[in-house]
């Protein structure tokens, strides 16, 4: 049971430079979800997709941009990187009804 | 403005006894509360959840607690093990949306 894959699991970006982080959800599920933690702060919503062909902004959308590009796999762009965007990015996935959130094991990424 | 608060950020507590990790919320529309563990290296892990027209549910070890007057939820862990040792993020949801406590790092003592 593979659940919810990210890749790659470590990336080092300078100033920037772009980068798509990679999520793929293998359990049937409608809701995907894209987070970042960051020291004290939890984990905050970046973007989210309701359903296959929506998306929509969460907390802290801004220098990113998702593609959900079909039911299983929802993707993170980072189009010009900044050292502000140095976290670790959680992709999540859901059932229907506020059913709990699935998560892969993270992607560490560094903007030097 | 942070929706949902988590004032401590850490706690230890002996094997055995009781672990009571607590959250708060300000936005009275959130209708279901999670707790998630986390560990080092890996992602949160859903523990145990509530809506919000219950106010306990209980799950083996683990108990939630919500108190909407008080817009307050609480997590206790009795007894409390070891392998409980992890960082504990409370979570409330509004529709699709989830919004995360800045998380507890709960250390069991043997």
């Amino acid at each position: 049971n593979a659940g919810v894959t990210q890749t790659p699991k470590f990336q080092v970006l300078k100033t920037g430079q772009s980068m798509t982080l990679q999520c793929a959800q293998d359990m049937n599920h409608n809701s995907m979800y894209w987070y970042r933690q960051d020291p004290g702060m939890g984990l905050r919503l970046i973007y989210y997709s309701a359903s296959e062909g929506t998306t929509d902004k969460g907390e802290v959308p801004n220098g990113y941009n998702v593609s959900r590009l079909n039911k299983r796999e929802f993707s993170l762009r980072l189009e010009s990187a900044a050292p502000s965007q140095t976290s670790v990015y959680f992709c999540a996935s859901s059932g229907l009804g506020g059913q709990p959130q699935h998560f892969g094991d993270g992607t560490r990424l560094s903007i030097l | 403005d942070q929706q949902v608060k988590q004032n401590s950020p850490s706690l230890s507590v002996q094997e055995g006894r009781i672990s009571i990790l607590n959250c708060d919320y300000t936005n009275s529309m959130f209708d279901y509360f999670l707790w998630y563990k986390k560990y080092p290296a890996e992602g949160p892990t859903f523990l145990i959840s509530i809506s919000s027209i219950k106010d306990k549910n209980e799950d083996g070890r683990f108990t939630v607690f919500l108190n909407k007057s008080a817009k307050h939820l609480s997590l206790h862990i009795v007894p409390s093990q070891p392998g409980d040792s992890a960082v504990y993020f409370c979570a409330a949801s509004e529709i699709n949306q989830f919004y995360f406590g800045t998380g507890t790092s709960l250390t069991v003592i043997p």
